[in-house]
C-alpha cells in the first residue's frame, strides 16, 4: 500500500535554529498538509497545500513557519527560527481530491523537539 | 469554524466487551465524517469515512459508525473489542467551500485500552 514518508522520524535542535520537515506524499496525490501534535494534545492543521500554493493555513502558522514543494516529489515544513513550545510531533498527509473521498494518508510523523 | 468534540478521553474495557466512542462536531452545513486510529507508535490510519448514503458506514478491523444528523453525532462502535484494540481514536470532520484542499479538524481524542 502507498505510504507517505516522512524524515527525520525524530529532530532534536536548539531554540532559535532552523529546521526542515520533509515528506513525500502519495505520488498520484495532488493535496497536501502538515499537522502538528504537542504531547497529550489533540492532532492540529497546520496548512494545506495545492497547485503549488497555499490553500489555508492556521493562525499556528505564522511567519517563521513555511511550506514548499520543490521539486514534485518532496514536501517541505521549515521552521525558522524554534521556540520551545514548537516541540511537537509534526504529521504530514496527502489526499488525492480535495475532499478526501479516500481518506487522507498520513506519514508516521517527525518528533521535533527544540532544547 | 468546524469543531469537534469527543466525549472519552480514556476508555478501559476487558476483551470481548463492546464499544461506542462519542463525537459531536459542529458546522452548519454538509461534512464529511471520518474516524481515524493511531496504534502506539505508529502513524494515524483510516478506520472509516462518511461522505453521503447509508448513514451506518462500515470500516476496517470490525468497527462501524453511524451518522446521526439530528444529533450532530459520529459515534465509534464495536461490538467485541480485542487487546489489539488498544490504540488513540481520533473524529475527525472536513468541509470547506473554494477550490484549494479540505482541511481535516480532528477531536481532542479517546484512548482506549482493552485489559486482556
Amino acid at each position: 500500500e502507498p505510504e507517505v514518508t516522512q524524515t527525520p522520524s525524530h529532530q532534536v535542535t536548539q531554540m532559535g535554529q532552523e529546521v526542515i520537515l520533509r515528506c513525500v506524499p502519495i505520488s498520484n496525490h495532488l493535496y497536501f498538509y502538515w499537522y502538528r501534535q504537542i504531547l497529550g494534545q489533540k492532532v492540529e492543521f497546520l496548512v494545506s497545500f495545492y497547485n503549488n500554493e497555499i490553500s489555508e493555513k492556521s493562525e499556528i502558522f505564522d511567519d517563521q513557519f513555511s511550506v514548499e514543494r520543490p521539486d514534485g516529489s518532496n514536501f517541505t515544513l521549515k521552521i525558522r527560527s524554534t521556540k520551545l513550545e514548537d516541540s511537537a510531533m509534526y504529521f504530514c498527509a496527502s489526499s488525492q481530491d480535495r475532499a478526501a473521498l479516500y481518506g487522507y494518508t498520513f506519514g508516521s510523523g517527525t518528533r521535533l523537539t527544540v532544547v | 469554524a468546524q469543531s469537534v468534540s469527543q466525549h472519552n478521553h480514556h476508555v478501559i474495557l476487558s476483551e470481548a466487551a463492546s464499544l461506542e466512542l462519542g463525537c459531536n462536531y459542529s458546522y452548519g452545513g454538509t461534512v464529511n465524517l471520518f474516524w481515524y486510529v493511531q496504534y502506539p507508535g505508529q502513524h494515524l490510519q483510516l478506520l472509516l469515512k462518511y461522505f453521503s448514503g447509508d448513514p451506518l458506514v462500515k470500516g476496517i478491523k470490525g468497527f462501524e459508525a453511524e451518522f446521526i444528523k439530528s444529533k450532530f453525532s459520529f459515534n465509534l462502535r464495536k461490538p467485541s473489542v480485542q487487546w489489539s484494540d488498544t490504540a488513540e481514536y481520533f473524529c475527525a470532520v472536513n468541509a470547506g467551500a473554494g477550490q484549494g484542499a479540505q482541511k481535516l479538524v480532528f477531536g481532542q481524542g479517546t484512548r482506549l485500552t482493552i485489559n486482556p
